[in-house]
């Protein structure tokens, strides 16, 4: 199956910093999504992004498909951004699931 | 409008015990997903429904788990004979499946516990 992978595992800020967030994958995708999921576990959806750029706020993501990676930033982070962010993808031609990476855990400080 | 619900929240079973999960999709959602989340991990995809297609059971881990849904509408995902492996959040996500644009989103989970 398909290989995604996130960096950094984990991540300290902190607030008013900003950062990027890496999503690599094995195959070619036709859906790619990032996911915010909060201390209480709910899967918040950031960027429904197979290809291009897209902004919402002080989020932004890039995807680069041909080259098989995703990029999220998060400027001026507040401790809200807290969590844990998934990179999610739907390899082509195989199904319409998403496979998950490992995630990047954020912990922004006062 | 709603987002995807699930239910219970939270359940704590004894092993052997069977169990079931619900889920309501956001309405007009013709697909649905159901995937786990372990503890400090990532999700995996266990069931995909489309419609009136057969259901992709590809991600079931073992014979003990089974889903149903009913039309484009409610589903539930059955545990029989529960081990305490199977403790995890079950997530259940809808997706539009709009030609090729098919953003899912999720529910809250049902947090599984087994004793």
């Amino acid at each position: 199956g398909i290989q995604v992978e996130q960096s950094p595992p984990d991540l300290i800020l902190q607030e008013g910093a900003n950062s990027t967030l890496r999503c690599n994958f094995s195959d070619s995708v036709n859906n790619l999504q990032w996911f915010h999921q909060n201390p209480w576990g709910q899967l918040i959806n950031l960027f429904y992004i197979p290809s291009g750029t897209k902004q919402n706020g002080r989020l932004s993501a890039t995807t680069v498909a041909t080259e098989r990676y995703s990029l999220l930033y998060i400027s001026s982070s507040q401790t809200t951004d807290s969590g844990v962010y998934f990179c999610a993808v739907v390899r082509n031609n195989a199904g319409n699931m998403l496979t998950f990476g490992g995630g990047t855990r954020l912990m922004v400080k006062p | 409008g709603a987002g995807v619900s699930q239910s219970p929240s939270n359940k704590v079973t004894e092993k052997g015990k069977d169990v079931e999960l619900r889920c309501d999709p956001i309405s007009g959602h013709t697909a649905l997903y159901w995937y786990r989340q372990r503890l400090g991990q990532g999700l995996e995809f266990l069931i995909y429904f489309q419609g009136n297609s057969a259901p992709d059971k590809s991600g079931l881990p073992s014979d003990r788990f089974s889903a149903e849904r009913t039309g484009e509408s409610v589903s539930t995902l059955t545990i029989q004979r529960t081990q305490q492996e199977d403790s995890a959040v079950y997530l259940c996500a809808s997706s539009a499946q709009l030609d090729s644009y098919n953003e899912q989103f999720f529910g809250p989970g049902t947090r599984l516990t087994v004793l």
